[in-house]
């Protein structure tokens, strides 16, 4: 199994241009998340997804979308990017009957994400 | 709202030694808590988990303990190595359906040689 993956693992954007991140899970996981990481922030959750087509807010969802068309997948949009929005993007799965405890997460590697 | 949070930011060790990282957390419903491993450049990593209603838990090489009493959380690293070296995050889960996560800062640990 692979896990969490994301793509792009990096990536340059310029104030007002547009992304989607990509986070795919293998653990058949119902719930999926995305976090955000700043120095001295510690993570901070953005969206999550407690099924598929299904989302709901988290602590700092201003400048973000999501979406979960499919089970394994989940997506994070940023519409007209900010150089706020710098930083590493973590996406998380959990709640499986793949082994551990529902509330456990798993992470993916993180998306670095640089705005100018 | 309440939060997680660490008492120490930092911490150097040497090789060998036992490591003891601590984690405060404010949140009487806290219900399940996590330790996270996190090594420059990649994710978290899950280390270990611990129920409100168990004292300790012990897996390979690290043992948590939580004290519900004065809602403190230990992780302790015996015979710590230079692949310890990383930031090491609590989280606490307070209960219900959605199995949201609330993170502390994180405690560098760096083991000397």
């Amino acid at each position: 199994n692979a896990g969490v993956t994301q793509t792009p693992k990096f990536r340059v954007l310029k104030t007002g241009q547009s992304m989607t991140l990509l986070c795919a899970q293998d653990m058949n996981h119902e719930y999926m998340y995305w976090y955000r990481q700043d120095p001295g922030m510690g993570l901070r959750l953005i969206h999550y997804s407690v099924g598929e087509g299904t989302t709901a807010k988290g602590e700092v969802p201003d400048g973000y979308n999501v979406s979960r068309l499919k089970k394994q997948n989940f997506l994070l949009g940023l519409e007209s990017a900010a150089p706020s929005q710098t930083s590493v993007y973590f996406c998380a799965s959990s709640y499986g009957l793949a082994g551990g405890s529902l509330e456990t997460q798993y992470f993916g590697p993180g998306t670095r994400l640089l705005v100018l | 709202g309440e939060s997680v949070g660490l008492h120490l930011p930092t911490l150097s060790v040497q090789e060998g030694d036992n490591s003891i990282i601590n984690c405060a957390y404010s949140n009487s419903a806290s219900d399940y808590f996590i330790w996270y491993k996190q090594e420059s450049g990649k994710g978290p990593q899950f280390i270990i988990d611990i129920r409100s209603n168990m004292d300790k838990r012990q897996g390979q090489r690290v043992t948590v303990l939580l004290n519900k009493t004065v809602k403190h959380l230990s992780l302790q690293i015996a015979a710590t190595q230079p692949g310890d070296s990383a930031v090491y995050f609590c989280a606490e889960n307070i209960g219900g359906s959605n199995y949201k996560l609330t993170f502390g800062k994180g405690t560098l640990l760096t083991v000397n040689p």
